[in-house]
């Protein structure tokens, strides 16, 4: 079990760039998320699945874009990247209703110039 | 408005003593809270949890303490050990709420001296 892996591990992007960051999971988890801890900030919630083919909103959404066409993936897109989505962004899973425990990856560390 | 606070920046103790990190919580819905680990680099790691029906949860070396009256819950490490040493976030779930989702306190950096 691989767990939680994210791609890649580090990136630099310039302002109005695009990218996309991965993350798979071979737990066969419902729940997906994406996480951003700025310093000071704790993590914060970007966006969320349940399972595939449906998205939500977390706490922080703007600047970024979701799909989860399997179980497995959930990328996340930033379609024009800009300084202040400096950060690192960690994705996680979780089993079905009932639990509450996520589980991490190891995070991509994003600067943005 | 920040849900869940942590208001030690910083926590430094000796090697073998107890460390006790602390967090408060506003939402009086929450009814799962959950401490992480996280190293530099890494991704933060489940430590312990505890669900409002209880007040205390132990695991080894770690306990977590819940007030709920006080909205207060606690996390103690003894004896503390140099490779505790890492950051320390207090989240909080709403178990009847929309996908527990998981709101995080700021977090504590812990240090152990040897």
């Amino acid at each position: 079990n691989a767990g939680v892996t994210q791609t890649p591990k580090f990136q630099v992007l310039k302002t109005g760039q695009s990218m996309t960051l991965q993350c798979a999971q071979d737990m066969n988890h419902e729940y997906m998320s994406w996480y951003r801890q700025d310093p000071g900030m704790g993590l914060r919630l970007i966006h969320y699945s349940v399972g595939a083919g449906i998205t939500d909103q977390g706490e922080v959404p703007n600047g970024y874009n979701v799909s989860r066409s399997t179980t497995e993936d959930f990328p996340l897109r930033l379609l024009s990247a800009a300084p202040s989505q400096t950060s690192v962004y960690f994705c996680a899973s979780r089993t079905g209703t009932g639990v509450v425990t996520q589980y991490f990856g190891p995070g991509t560390r994003l600067l943005v110039l | 408005d920040q849900q869940v606070k942590q208001n030690s920046p910083s926590l430094s103790v000796q090697e073998g003593r107890i460390s006790i990190l602390n967090c408060d919580y506003t939402n009086s819905m929450f009814d799962y809270f959950l401490w992480y680990k996280k190293y530099p680099a890494e991704g933060p790691t489940f430590l312990i949890s505890i669900s409002s029906i209880k007040d205390k949860n132990e695991d080894g070396r770690f306990t977590v303490f819940l007030n709920k009256s006080a909205k207060h819950l606690s996390l103690h490490i003894v004896p503390s050990q140099p490779g505790d040493s890492a950051v320390y976030f207090c989240a909080a779930s709403d178990s009847g709420g929309s996908n527990y989702k998981l709101t995080f306190g700021k977090g504590t950096l812990l240090t152990v001296n040897p």
